[in-house]
Formats: structure tokens, C-alpha cells, sequence
């Protein structure tokens, strides 16, 4: 059965410093991978989302995340944070049709 | 488009008892998924509809039901409620069952079981 690890649980960070978010899954077929977001009171929604092609996929709010086969990691990164972007982040993998294995979450709080 | 929406968003009920909740996923989407999202376990999937047919199913006991509907809404049921079943149930619908497609998720209903 496939897993998704995310490393960080919670992360504290200042505005303007970098983020970066790991993720591993444990899948040896071929997998969508998919970064979701849930702000403070609001429903999840996607992030961004990988399925084939360039493995540097960029996302809404300026968020990319790159697919490394090799390591099977989906690390989501950020160049500079801004406090809006604190929420709790998910990644996922989706092998089969409508179930998609979420990791646990990392949550993020950006100090203004 | 309206987005996925979940009745009720608010649940109380005690042990032993039974309950039944809604969504009613996007306009044209086919594919519902159920999950259970808990501070301790993350989002955990519960099942899947796809054209009134539950077509994958996690880890969760018999207790735990579900079914759609030719207007692809759907619905789940907990029966014999236990402590442990007090958590966010989370419904995402998606156009398709392609495993490329996007989850769009519902607010959840907050179930509490005394």
C-alpha cells in the first residue's frame, strides 16, 4: 500500500524567508502527486498538482514543488513567505481513481 | 459553479447512536470520496463513489457506509457511534476517476460523539 511521509509537522517562519516542505511517498508504480492547502477556517483546496511532464510544476500563490523520482519526494517550496500563507499543508498521491493518501500535514505559521 | 457542499456542518450525538451525512458534490462531477480527518491521523479515506458504485474502500469498519445517488450526491452512515468516530468528515468530488484528476473539498462536517 502506498504512504506519504511529510517530515515537517510544524514549521515557524519569519515573512520573506524561504520555505521548503518535504514530502516522500512510498509507491514503485506511477503516481499523481498533488499539494493541497487549508487555510484557517476555509475548506482544502489545491495547491498544485504533478501527473507527467516538466518535473518543476508551479502552483497558485507562488508555490512549486518538484517531483524527484529517484528519491520519491514532492517537495513543495516558496521563495519568500508571507504571512497570508500560514496553513496547514498536505501532500497526496493518487494511484487509484478517487482515493488519494494524504501525509499527516505540516503546519505553517508565518510570523508578520 | 457552487462548490461541494455537506449537510450539516455541525453534528452532537452520543454513543451507540447512528447517523447520516450529505454531500453534494460540484455540478458534472461523478467521482465522491469520503474521508475522515482526526489532529491524531491526518485525512483518511474512507470510500469512494463513482456512478452510484462504491468503487474503492479504506481501512474503516463495517460501521462505516456509504452510497450515491443517480444525481451523484451521496451520503454516509456511521452506525454503533464510538468516541473515536468524533472528527471532521471531509466529502471531494472530481470530474472523473482518473487519478490525475483534483479533489475539490467540502467544509466538512464536524461530528462529536458523547
Amino acid at each position: 500500500a502506498q504512504s506519504v511521509s511529510q517530515h515537517n509537522h510544524h514549521v515557524i517562519l519569519s515573512e520573506a524567508a524561504s520555505l521548503e516542505l518535504g514530502c516522500n511517498y512510498s509507491y514503485g508504480g506511477t503516481v499523481n502527486l498533488f499539494w493541497y492547502v487549508q487555510y484557517p477556517g476555509q475548506h482544502l483546496q489545491l495547491l498544485l498538482k504533478y501527473f507527467s511532464g516538466d518535473p518543476l510544476v508551479k502552483g497558485i500563490k507562488g508555490f512549486e514543488a518538484e517531483f524527484i523520482k529517484s528519491k520519491f519526494s514532492f517537495n513543495l517550496r516558496k521563495p519568500s513567505v508571507q504571512w497570508s500563507d500560514t496553513a496547514e499543508y498536505f501532500c497526496a498521491v493518487n494511484t487509484n481513481a478517487g482515493k488519494s493518501t494524504f501525509g499527516d500535514g505540516t503546519t505553517l505559521t508565518v510570523k508578520p | 459553479k457552487a462548490g461541494v457542499t455537506q449537510t450539516p456542518r455541525y453534528l452532537i450525538k452520543t454513543r451507540g447512536q447512528q447517523v447520516t451525512l450529505s454531500c453534494s458534490p460540484i455540478s458534472g462531477h461523478r467521482s465522491v470520496s469520503w474521508y475522515q480527518q482526526t489532529p491524531g491521523q491526518g485525512l483518511q479515506f474512507l470510500f469512494e463513489y463513482f456512478s452510484e458504485t462504491q468503487r474503492n474502500k479504506g481501512n474503516f469498519p463495517g460501521r462505516f457506509s456509504g452510497r450515491q445517488f443517480s444525481n451523484s450526491r451521496s451520503e454516509m452512515n456511521v452506525s454503533t457511534l464510538e468516541l473515536g468516530d468524533s472528527a471532521l468528515y471531509l466529502c471531494a468530488s472530481s470530474f472523473s476517476q482518473s487519478s490525475y484528476n483534483e479533489q475539490f473539498f467540502g467544509p466538512g462536517t464536524r461530528l462529536t460523539v458523547l
